[in-house]
């Protein structure tokens, strides 16, 4: 069965310390694990595609990594803007219309 | 936001009575979907739709009906709410097979 789990559930961090969100998934074959940021009451936000294992993204304090069984998601000097739930989804093969999404991390940042 | 607009934004409404959501999109997208979100699940998949009349069955989609008559509407409907359907529902659109999903702020609705 196609499974995808964050961790930690939560987690947080004092301004400028760097850490690091875990997905791991177990799916039949991958064909896009996606990252998006959520803020309360409003919907996911998209902020990276990766593909295929060794494939890397950044985006302001944001990298997000893939290798064969997982993706983390790095967050480089923190600051308070950055608390949100952060949520990984993976697409896998077969199931071209349908994303199966982790429960995600609650990343509070404080100053 | 990706031009997606649902409606109502909240709603509270009583066990065994009909509810209808509605997602309206301005992009243009082929595909849309409609998800839950409820604490500890994660999103799950109610129903998705890859082209006007074309709906197909996600995860969760017992106690749902959904409905496609125009490329920019897709409509959620409980035939009769019952509590476990209070949730968060969220609509998603995305313009191919392997894009992104870009969503709706989400409606929020309780059933007493």
């Amino acid at each position: 069965e196609d499974q995808v789990t964050q961790s930690p559930e939560a987690l947080r961090l004092q301004e400028g310390e760097s850490s690091s969100l875990n997905c791991s998934y177990t799916v039949s074959g991958l064909r896009g694990l996606f990252w998006y940021r959520q803020d309360p009451g409003k919907g996911p936000e998209f902020l990276f595609t990766l593909y295929s294992a060794g494939e890397e993204k950044e985006k302001e304090r944001l990298k997000a990594t893939l290798t064969k069984k997982e993706s983390f998601l790095h967050i480089t000097a923190p600051k308070p803007e950055d608390s949100a739930t952060y949520l990984c989804a993976v697409q896998a093969e077969g199931g071209y219309n349908k994303l199966i999404f982790g429960a995600g991390t609650r990343l509070a940042v404080h100053p | 936001d990706a031009g997606i607009t649902q409606s109502p934004r909240h709603k509270v409404t009583e066990t065994g009575t009909p509810v209808t959501l509605r997602c309206h999109q301005t992009e243009n997208h082929r595909y849309m979907y409609w998800y839950r979100q409820d604490p500890g699940h994660g999103l799950r998949l109610i129903h998705y739709s890859y082209g006007v009349k074309d709906t197909d069955k996600g995860e969760v989609s017992d106690g749902y009906s959904v409905s496609r008559s125009k490329t920019e509407d897709f409509l959620l409907t409980l035939e009769s709410a019952t509590s476990s359907q209070t949730s968060v529902y969220f609509c998603a659109i995305r313009d191919s097979s392997n894009s992104p999903l870009h969503f709706g702020n989400g409606t929020r609705l309780t059933v007493t």
